[in-house]
């Protein structure tokens, strides 16, 4: 099983302020990497697919990099409706994991 | 509008059965493989199972093989989840999402309902 590591599980930050979070996974899943935003009572929503680009509608503050075993998510520009928690997931293999989240809340 | 509804979940005592539904809409339901995902109260989310577009091929996360069965109603764009032999490990939010592909064969999930919460409790 490929473990999804994400790094911190908490980040306090002001709105306005950038905030990169880390994901790692514990063997090489290339590209096959998915950031999602998810808030208490919604559904989850697609961020990036691929690593790296960016799902429908999702705003250009937002971006997402690396391959392999490092990735970052990066957001420019917190805005309020960007604090939420944060998963990374793999689906290069089954069984399909997910890192155990970041929540990024408001400083 | 793409949309995914669950339902189907609720209260079940520890060895009990639920299933769980998944009414989709707004996209061409049989090119696209499904799956489940939960999140346990105060944990993360975690892959269930999935099943591919026609229903052929289906996968489960080991804890669940042979207690959880994935299933799709194509002529009714609906997707299933049986679920037998409840724990209390169970407990938790349902979601039904999309997989970005046909096969359930590295797809992530692009599109996701906001779940039905099912509890296993005496």
């Amino acid at each position: 099983e490929i473990v999804m590591t994400q790094s911190p599980a908490t980040l306090s930050v002001s709105p306005g302020e950038r905030a990169s979070l880390s994901c790692r996974a514990s063997q090489s899943v290339s590209s096959f990497l998915a950031w999602y935003q998810h808030k208490p009572g919604q559904a989850p929503r697609l961020l990036f697919y691929g690593a790296s680009t960016r799902a429908t509608g999702i705003p250009a503050r937002f971006s997402g990099s690396g391959s392999g075993t490092e990735f970052t998510l990066t957001i420019s520009s917190l805005q309020s409706e960007d604090f939420a928690v944060y998963y990374c997931h793999q689906y290069i293999d089954r069984p399909l994991t997910f890192g155990g989240g970041t929540k990024v809340e408001i400083k | 509008e793409i949309q995914l509804v669950e339902s189907g979940g609720g209260l079940v005592q520890p060895g009990g059965s639920l299933r769980l539904s998944c009414a989709a809409s707004g996209f061409i339901f049989n090119s696209f493989a499904m799956g489940w995902v939960r999140q346990a109260p105060g944990k993360g989310l975690e892959w269930v199972s999935c099943i591919s577009g026609g229903g052929g091929s289906t996968y489960s996360a080991d804890s669940m093989e042979g207690r959880f069965t994935i299933s799709r109603d194509n002529s009714k764009n609906t997707l299933f989840l049986e679920m037998n032999s409840l724990r209390d490990d169970d407990t938790a939010v349902y979601y039904c999402a999309r997989m970005d592909g046909t096969d359930a064969y590295r797809d992530g999930f692009d599109v996701w309902g906001r779940g039905t919460v099912v509890t296993v409790s005496s």
